[in-house]
């Protein structure tokens, strides 16, 4: 069975600081990997994607990918109240047969003001 | 624009009954998804296609249908076998494979499914 894990949280940190997300997956032919952020009733939204070993930058969202440890991340700087919400990461093996995507259970993050 | 639909927003079932809910998308995507979501829990793959006639079961498959007769559309039906349906339904789409583009999945704003 292929698994993605995550911390459940909550994850508590305060307004300005660094939030760390993190994901392990199991299945070594993953080659996509997302994190999503789904605000209370409502579906998920695509934050960042990462397809290679090292590190992506987009804005505040820093997405760290390490093949070899099986291990993704999410940072995030300067956190605010608005980034308040579950972060699911996501991982898929692209192509064929092979295209499920798996979801990990989540994690809760509140930036405390 | 281009995006997928989800419909109803909500449905209500009685015991015993079948009930489908409805997914398009016009993003021209290969590969269609259905996810259950629990109040405070991930999303669970209930079944996925990659390609139009075909589909794959996911990790809780039992009690659920679907078909794909149509590259737009994967509807999902709750059968009367599932015992316990009540529960928030996503849908999402993408591209099969990264030649044809970034592979990020789109989400429909799902069903919350409840049975009376």
């Amino acid at each position: 069975q292929k698994e993605v894990e995550q911390n459940s949280g909550p994850l508590s940190v305060p307004e300005g600081a660094i939030a760390s997300l993190n994901c392990t997956y199991s299945d070594r032919g993953s080659q996509s990997f997302f994190w999503y952020r789904q605000y209370s009733g409502k579906s998920p939204e695509l934050i960042m994607f990462i397809y290679s070993n090292g590190d992506k930058e987009d804005g505040r969202f820093t997405a760290q990918l390490n093949k070899a440890s099986q291990y993704v991340s999410l940072l995030i700087r300067d956190s605010q109240p608005s980034d308040s919400a579950t972060y699911l990461c996501a991982v898929s093996a692209d192509g064929g047969s092979q295209g499920n995507l798996i979801f990990g259970k989540g994690t809760k993050l509140s930036v405390k003001p | 624009d281009g995006g997928i639909t989800q419909s109803p927003k909500y449905l209500f079932r009685k015991e015993g009954q079948n009930v489908t809910l409805s997914c398009e998308q016009n993003l021209n995507h290969d590969a269609m998804y259905w996810y259950r979501q629990d109040p405070g829990q991930g999303l669970r793959l209930i079944y996925y296609s990659q390609i139009v006639n075909d589909f794959q079961k996911g990790d809780i498959a039992e009690g659920y249908s679907v078909s794909r007769e149509k590259k737009e559309s994967f509807p999902l039906t709750v059968t009367s076998a599932q015992k316990n349906p009540t529960a928030f339904y996503l849908c999402a789409s993408r591209w099969a494979d990264r030649e044809r583009g970034n592979t990020e999945a789109f989400f429909g704003q799902g069903t919350r499914l409840t049975v009376v």
